[in-house]
């Protein structure tokens, strides 16, 4: 059972560039959320999906794109890579429509703009 | 609105000691609480959750965890710190449905072991 599964796990981008952060799930779960995780911050959400079409912005969406064509993926795009984009970012899933569910965290990905 | 403190950034522990991590949240509806850790270069793992019912939680490698709502708190503790414990922690609640069960975290707490 592979759980949430993120690509790629570091990436090294210079400014002004685009990539595309690949998430994916095999639990059949509704709900998907991107995080990106700053030293001293904590996690902050910057989109989420609560199913397959249906996707909107968190706290920090500046600078980054999401769609959800199927219930598994949730691609986050950089559109135009920036220093302050340097940052860990985690992709979430849970079921949907229930409070007493648990999210289930990727890996992780290390992303860093130079 | 909904937030989460952990006053501690940096706590260093012997290893063998006990340790406990605060954690005070604000939160309008009765909260669900979660800590998570993670270590160098990992991702998150979730060590345990309260939903409802017992206040004293249980959790993996040993951790436990205690809801206080007159102190809206959920502090982690273990009685024992191994080496391996050496990670970053984060308190976390939520989920908050109207972001697509969004969780609010702390800052984080890094935990150093000193042999």
């Amino acid at each position: 059972n592979a759980g949430v599964t993120q690509t790629p796990k570091f990436q090294v981008l210079k400014t002004g560039q685009s990539m595309t952060l690949q998430c994916a799930q095999d639990m059949n779960h509704e709900y998907m959320s991107w995080y990106r995780q700053d030293p001293g911050m904590g996690l902050r959400l910057i989109h989420y999906s609560v199913g397959a079409g249906i996707t909107d912005q968190g706290e920090v969406p500046n600078g980054y794109n999401v769609s959800r064509s199927t219930t598994e993926d949730f691609p986050l795009r950089l559109l135009s890579a920036a220093p302050s984009q340097t940052s860990v970012y985690f992709c979430a899933s849970s079921y949907g429509g229930q409070k007493n569910t648990e999210a289930f965290f990727g890996q992780g990905t290390r992303l860093t703009v130079v | 609105a909904q937030s989460v403190t952990q006053p501690d950034i940096h706590i260093t522990v012997s290893e063998g000691a006990s340790l406990e991590l605060r954690c005070n949240y604000s939160y309008g509806a009765t909260p669900y609480l979660f800590w998570y850790v993670q270590s160098p270069g990992q991702g998150l793992q979730l060590l345990l959750k309260y939903f409802s019912g017992d206040t004293l939680v249980q959790g993996i490698k040993g951790f436990e965890a205690e809801f206080k709502r007159s102190q809206s708190s959920f502090n982690l503790r273990k009685p024992s710190v191994h080496w391996s414990d050496a990670a970053e922690y984060f308190c976390a609640v939520g989920p908050i449905m109207e972001y697509g069960n969004k969780l609010v975290f702390g800052a984080g707490t890094i935990l150093r072991v000193k042999s």
